[in-house]
């Protein structure tokens, strides 16, 4: 079963509004990523925040982690058409171990 | 930062033939390299562990047999689909994780396979 579990599945936003992607987990974890996906390639690593960190930020990224609600978001500010993407994040612990993901797509 | 490359990127064959995918880390060592399966719209399965030098770890329902894993550099593990059958037609990723207790996962580009 799916360690992590990614809301919304789907998300469809305007050229310029921000997205926010949350993930859920279930056990503990060493530190949790953020992966991002176009259709039919492969995955780009995004960001990468530890288990003792509560918030990192990256360009227009900024990922929170808040390990007792075993949660994580990703907000991406200032959307752009080319954010267009499946979004994962995946938990290590022992092995990793990607949700759901959510499809982002963003109107021009 | 580090790269992964995956090859070849897309390969179509006929069914019962066997099928090679590579995967390279090209500026670090790893020790550990992971195969993933990903289906249309779906999220990524994990297949196997690759461990350099010693057998792959199968999840569970992974059959060893159609799915060969061979990891016999600290560079290079290479994943093998014997017998393909338009089943087996999907995304490959493999990725690759750098030392440390907090190693850190690249991945590669993937490889799609199509089995005619």
């Amino acid at each position: 079963s799916q360690q992590g579990e990614e809301d919304p599945q789907a998300l469809s936003i305007q050229e310029g509004e921000n997205a926010t992607m949350n993930c859920s987990y279930k056990t503990s974890i060493n530190n949790l990523q953020w992966y991002r996906q176009n259709s039919g390639r492969g995955l780009v690593h995004l960001i990468l925040i530890r288990s003792n960190e509560r918030e990192k930020h990256s360009g227009r990224l900024r990922v929170t982690l808040d390990t007792s609600k075993k949660s994580s978001s990703l907000l991406i500010t200032a959307s752009r058409a080319a954010d267009t993407a499946s979004y994962f994040c995946a938990t290590s612990g022992n092995m990793l171990t990607f949700g759901g993901g959510t499809r982002l797509m963003v109107k021009p | 930062g580090a790269v992964v490359s995956q090859h070849p990127s897309r390969v179509i064959c006929k069914s019962g033939t066997s099928v090679k995918i590579e995967c390279r880390s090209l500026d670090f060592q790893a020790t550990t390299m992971f195969w993933y399966r990903q289906f249309p719209k779906k999220s990524l399965m994990l297949m196997a562990t690759s461990n350099e030098g010693s057998k792959a770890t199968y999840e569970q329902g992974v059959e060893k047999d159609k799915f060969l894993i061979n990891h016999a550099s600290l560079t290079l593990s290479t994943l093998t689909v014997t017998s393909a059958h338009p089943e087996d037609s999907s995304f490959y990723i493999c990725s690759a994780r750098t030392s440390g207790a907090l190693g850190e996962l690249f991945f590669g580009e993937g490889s799609r396979l199509t089995v005619l």
